[in-house]
């Protein structure tokens, strides 16, 4: 089955600072990588899609990876702003209808 | 566009009550709809999709029944409710063809007393 793991859980930055968010990934027979946003009480919030054939999605300030073969999955954000502070989740789908999330990682962004 | 919606947003039940969350999707059509539970301090734990009208898998064996009984409406039933039920519904979606992302409605938020 596959297991997906976000080291860390949690991460604090000053502001401007550039982070990075791991994912990680045990069965790499993947059809795409989906990087998410979820804000205290509300629902995710879709940053990024990363089909298995690609290496990098770009939106704005994000810059998602994704090297399939080793299993791992990162999401850049630079110059980071207070209002980049949520929760971030990855999610892998194999072939056919399920998707496998990670725990997410905490991002808070010190003014 | 493509909307998702959920309700209640908020929900307080004592224990062997029974439930009904219902969902339902705007702006596309047999899209593949999830119900989702995350619990505090855990990840998204997947408790039914379905692909199309009356088709229902089932990822959990639990005390949780799902239907879908129109194309864009996705319910998630109980008959009694355990205090172990408490958690954060969602609701998603994949409109599938050549746009593979999935989509999150705003939430239940369920607690059982």
């Amino acid at each position: 089955k596959q297991e997906v793991t976000q080291i860390p859980a949690a991460l604090s930055v000053p502001e401007g600072e550039n982070l990075v968010l791991n994912c990680s990934f045990t069965d790499s027979a993947i059809y795409n990588l989906q990087w998410f946003r979820q804000d205290p009480g509300k629902g995710l919030t879709s940053l990024l899609l990363i089909q298995s054939s690609q290496r990098e999605q770009t939106s704005g300030r994000l810059n998602a990876s994704l090297d399939k073969s080793s299993g791992r999955s990162t999401l850049y954000i630079a110059a980071s702003q207070p209002g980049d502070s949520a929760t971030y989740l990855c999610a892998v789908r194999p072939a056919g209808n399920q998707f496998y999330f990670g725990t997410g990682t905490s991002l808070t962004v010190i003014p | 566009s493509q909307t998702i919606h959920q309700w209640p947003a908020t929900l307080v039940q004592p224990v062997g009550s029974p439930l009904s969350l219902e969902c339902t999707v705007e702006g596309t059509s047999n899209p593949n709809l999830y119900w989702y539970r995350q619990a505090a301090g855990r990840g998204l734990q997947l408790l039914f999709y379905s692909i199309g009208i009356g088709q229902i898998s089932s990822e959990v064996p639990q005390n949780l029944s799902a239907s879908r009984p129109q194309d864009r409406q996705f319910i998630l039933s109980s008959k009694k409710l355990l205090l172990s039920d408490s958690g954060f519904y969602l609701c998603a979606y994949r409109a599938g063809g050549s746009t593979d992302t999935q989509y999150f409605g705003p939430g239940t938020r369920l607690t059982v007393l």
